[in-house]
């Protein structure tokens, strides 16, 4: 069964600590990224990668990290320099050649309480 | 940077009747429009796509067209069923990289 998985769907964590958002895709897909959302908002590229051990910040980068140490998997870390990480956490991935479209995972709600 | 708008940001219809949603982008070497279904709580999905040397393509219910001079395109859903009610964002890509616009919540009243 092919496709996108996040783990865990919902996530509650205390103010100043941070916390990992796993992603993992078994399409055999070169490109993956992390967007977040906020209610009633589209969504905002945080970083993306397009090649193992590569990555670029997207728009709102700051207090988030990530690495790329395998294909299939791109997770993300919100750190406690996030101002404001309460959101709707989305992870997708494409291929970068040909037909490039992007799927999507399910999602993670994090709540920083 | 590309930059992608979207209107209407609400849009209500009564089933049976058809649904226009429109987007506009600025960067004319964009060359890949998809779009995209949100339901509530869960991750959007890709329900039609067109690419710039095509101008229309249909799907059932869903047609997208594209205005590659007036750089604009746009998704058409006709006989609108209740199912239909979710969020719709409109994308713009250029080399692999992807710009949404900010959503449309379309509702299908009964």
């Amino acid at each position: 069964d092919g496709g996108i998985t996040q783990s865990p769907k919902y996530l509650f964590r205390k103010e100043g600590q941070n916390v990992t958002l796993s992603c993992e895709q078994n399409l055999n897909h070169d490109a993956m990224y992390w967007y977040r959302q906020d209610p009633g908002q589209g969504l905002r590229l945080i970083y993306y990668s397009q090649i193992v051990n590569d990555f670029q910040k997207g728009d709102i980068a700051e207090g988030y990290s990530v690495s790329r140490e395998k294909k299939e998997s791109f997770p993300l870390t919100v750190t406690s320099a996030q101002k404001n990480p309460t959101a709707f956490y989305l992870c997708a991935s494409s291929l970068t050649s040909g037909r490039n479209e992007q799927f999507f995972g399910p999602g993670t709600r994090l709540t920083v309480l | 940077g590309e930059n992608v708008e979207q209107h209407p940001s609400t849009l209500s219809v009564q089933e049976g009747d058809s649904a226009v949603i429109k987007c506009t982008y600025s960067d004319s070497a964009s060359n890949y429009f998809p779009w995209y279904k949100q339901e509530l709580g869960k991750g959007p999905q890709l329900i039609i796509d067109i690419r710039s040397n095509v101008g229309e393509k249909k799907d059932q219910r869903i047609a997208v067209t594209l205005n590659k001079t007036a750089k604009h395109f746009s998704l058409h859903i006709t006989e609108t069923q209740p199912e239909d009610s979710a969020v719709y964002f409109c994308a713009a890509s250029i080399s692999n990289q992807f710009y949404f616009g900010t959503g449309t919540s379309l509702t299908v009243i009964p």
